[in-house]
């Protein structure tokens, strides 16, 4: 099973400012990009789905884009807020995959104050 | 009250013990998954159903066994529980209308586990 790559591992910054970070993944039989929030002791929520090249989608200050073509995806926060700090989970489903999604072990974002 | 409940939250156990996790949902999805998430790594896929008679091996299948009970009701089960298997483990469900790498899934709150 190829890998799915997130970085950076973890990331602080300060309240107010815009931040990015990555996910790489094969981009051989791409099928679906996922992008899920995970505050501490609470459930992982989906923040977007994406499936095809040049897909961009936006939910409030968060937005995300797709390269299928050379296996990328960055997630966007602007104007990073307190209730910002959280995992950043991002999953790669393949066409022969069986089903599976494979997970990156996330982007921890730690927003100061 | 949560939408995928899982039970125990937390558990702690000594090794050879038999232990079961439990996950019950109320969004009516038909697909049920149990992943496991250890420190520094993804999210790994362990059983996954898609109905009340469907089981499937994921992943890191290997000293796990689930039961689906009910559309509602999946469990996972540890027969002889081992130290490797310190984790945390999600239930999530998904739509059976979405597509079945497309769907968003929806997870429960995690049950910590650690085996001494």
């Amino acid at each position: 099973i190829l890998n799915v790559e997130q970085s950076p591992q973890s990331l602080h910054v300060q309240e107010g400012d815009s931040t990015n970070f990555t996910c790489s993944f094969p981009s051989s039989n791409f099928y679906a990009l996922h992008w899920y929030r995970w505050e501490t002791a609470k459930s992982p929520e989906a923040l977007f789905v994406m499936t095809l090249n040049g897909d961009e989608k936006k939910k409030g200050r968060i937005s995300a884009t797709l390269n299928t073509k050379e296996g990328y995806s960055y997630l966007y926060i602007k104007g990073s807020q307190p209730e910002d700090s959280a995992t950043y989970l991002c999953a790669s489903g393949r066409l022969d995959s069986n089903y599976q999604l494979i997970w990156g072990a996330g982007t921890k974002l730690i927003i100061k104050p | 009250d949560a939408d995928v409940t899982q039970t125990p939250r937390n558990r702690i156990t000594k090794t050879g013990k038999r232990i079961m996790l439990e996950c019950s949902q109320t969004k009516g999805h038909d697909r049920m998954y149990w992943y496991r998430q250890d420190p520094g790594l993804g999210l790994r896929l362990i059983y996954y159903s898609f109905d009340v008679k469907d089981i499937n091996k994921g992943e890191i299948s290997d000293g796990y066994s689930v039961s689906r009970q009910a559309q509602a009701k999946f469990s996972l089960s540890l027969e002889s529980a081992i130290p490797n298997q310190t984790a945390l483990y999600f239930c999530a469900t998904s739509k059976t209308s979405g597509g079945i790498i497309t769907g968003e899934l929806f997870f429960g709150e995690g049950s910590r586990l650690t085996v001494l």
